[in-house]
């Protein structure tokens, strides 16, 4: 069975800290690919950044960071110097069956709340 | 080049009405999907086309709803008739297919900006 868990409801930070958010997955398949989306006040759903399963590397973009790790199936999201305009809920999402009848799964969500 | 479309923003209706939603996904996207938000239930998937052929239906809640896609730039979910547990938003997303093994735009869904429905 496929799942996506993100065990962070919500987190609050000051502005200018740190912050990761976790996402854990489940899948048997073999080639997924697994997404971060932000979903700010105004209600709209923000494509951030795609990872195939066969493709390891980290990135880097801006002040937002993604750690993928196959051993221990999670996809992290890292966000440096966070600032209110940070604030949203972000979903990790599994995309799997890319051979025939996909699905998509999203986690749950986190609340990030940034402070001024 | 503009977005996936949504219409209407907002629907307030009645209990027993018949709703319909509207997506325009971006063109040249091959498939379709069709998503609820709720706060219990987070984000569903309702169902997905590609290549305008209804793939997946199985996160449809029960017989009151159906979605159609005529043609490569049009889709409609309807609901009838609709009740007050359906009141949600709803969104329409689309997307490309994989066209080779490391395609690196396949799969990235593109969300319009949905459609709250309030049933009353």
């Amino acid at each position: 069975a496929q799942k996506v868990t993100q065990a962070q409801t919500e987190i609050s930070v000051v502005e200018k800290e740190d912050v990761t958010l976790d996402c854990v997955y489940e899948t048997r398949d073999t080639t997924y690919y697994l997404f971060w989306y932000k979903q700010p006040p105004s209600g709209e759903l923000v494509f951030l950044i795609r990872r195939n399963s066969f493709d390891e590397q980290n990135e880097i973009s801006g002040r937002y960071s993604w750690n993928f790790q196959k051993s221990t199936s999670s996809f992290n999201f890292t966000i440096t110097a966070s600032q209110v305009v940070d604030s949203a809920v972000y979903f990790c999402a599994l995309h799997t069956g890319v051979t025939g009848g996909f699905k998509t799964i999203f986690g749950a969500g986190t609340r990030l709340f940034v402070k001024a | 080049d503009a977005g996936v479309i949504q219409s209407p923003r907002h629907e307030v209706t009645e209990m027993g009405q018949e709703v319909t939603l509207r997506c325009k996904p971006i063109s040249g996207h091959d498939y379709l999907f069709w998503y609820r938000q709720t706060m219990m239930r987070g984000l569903e998937l309702l169902i997905y086309f590609n290549n305008n052929v209804p793939i997946d239906d199985s996160g449809m809640p029960e017989d009151r709803f159906s979605a159609k896609m005529p043609n490569a730039s049009f889709s409609t979910l309807k609901i009838q008739p609709s009740e007050p547990r359906d009141s949600a938003v709803y969104f329409c997303a689309s997307s490309l297919g994989r066209r080779e093994e490391r395609d690196r735009r396949a799969y990235e869904q593109y969300f319009g900006p949905g459609t709250r429905l309030t049933v009353t």
